[in-house]
């Protein structure tokens, strides 16, 4: 089974651009969370969706964005880049259920200069 | 508001050797999980070990044992025969129970494994 596929693995934006980041769950997860890691603020989240809904919501200004489609792959957006958005974007895909796990990608990591 | 505190930004150990890495947690809800995330220095994220706090059991996994102290709120993680492979960061992670995936990390412990 593969596991979960974050695109790109890499990217380069200036200030003021917007980007968007990919996370294709494992096969069978309907719900993806996405994080946010820095060497100042740890990891951080962002936010969740199930079922094409967002789920929970973490306390980061609304130029962050998301949503899920109904392959359950999941789109994060960050418009009007800040430097401070520089970080490692994590995506995880879990099944549904209260004993549910969540399976993480290798991460997307973006530069703002 | 629940949150994660692991003391122990750096820790050093020999192969084959023992060490206990500590996290400890605050929270008013009585249905939650815990969680040891490894993260190596590929990035991806590794789960470790998971404890459901209505388990009064400690979790162990082959060599990852913790051991759950509910009434302290303490929740540590113990990797008896460490192997090089076991270098790594890692992560304590509390969720509540319910409708929610949402993960509360601690800052983390970078683990270092001396031949």
């Amino acid at each position: 089974k593969a596991g979960v596929t974050q695109t790109p693995r890499y990217l380069i934006k200036t200030r003021g651009q917007q980007v968007t980041l990919s996370c294709s769950p494992i096969s069978g997860h309907r719900s993806v969370s996405w994080y946010q890691q820095t060497p100042g603020q740890g990891l951080q989240f962002l936010f969740e969706y199930f079922s094409e809904t967002q789920r929970n919501k973490g306390n980061f200004p609304g130029r962050f964005s998301g949503r899920q489609f109904s392959n359950s792959r999941s789109e994060m957006n960050v418009s009007t880049l800040e430097l401070g958005d520089s970080a490692l974007y994590l995506c995880a895909s879990s099944t549904t259920g209260t004993e549910n796990i969540q399976y993480f990608g290798a991460g997307t990591r973006l530069s703002v200069l | 508001a629940q949150t994660v505190t692991q003391s122990q930004p750096e820790m050093s150990v020999q192969e084959a050797e023992t060490v206990t890495l500590s996290c400890t947690y605050d929270t008013s809800e009585s249905d939650y999980y815990l969680f040891w995330y490894k993260q190596p220095p590929s990035r991806q994220m590794i789960l470790v070990i998971r404890q459901e706090a209505y388990k009064q059991q400690n979790a162990t996994e082959n060599r990852f044992s913790v051991n759950f102290q509910k009434a302290a709120k303490s929740f540590s993680l113990k990797i008896s025969d460490s192997q090089l492979g076991d270098a790594a960061m890692y992560f304590c992670a509390y969720r509540r129970g319910g409708a929610t995936n949402k993960l509360i990390f601690g800052t983390g412990t970078l683990l270092a494994v001396q031949p």
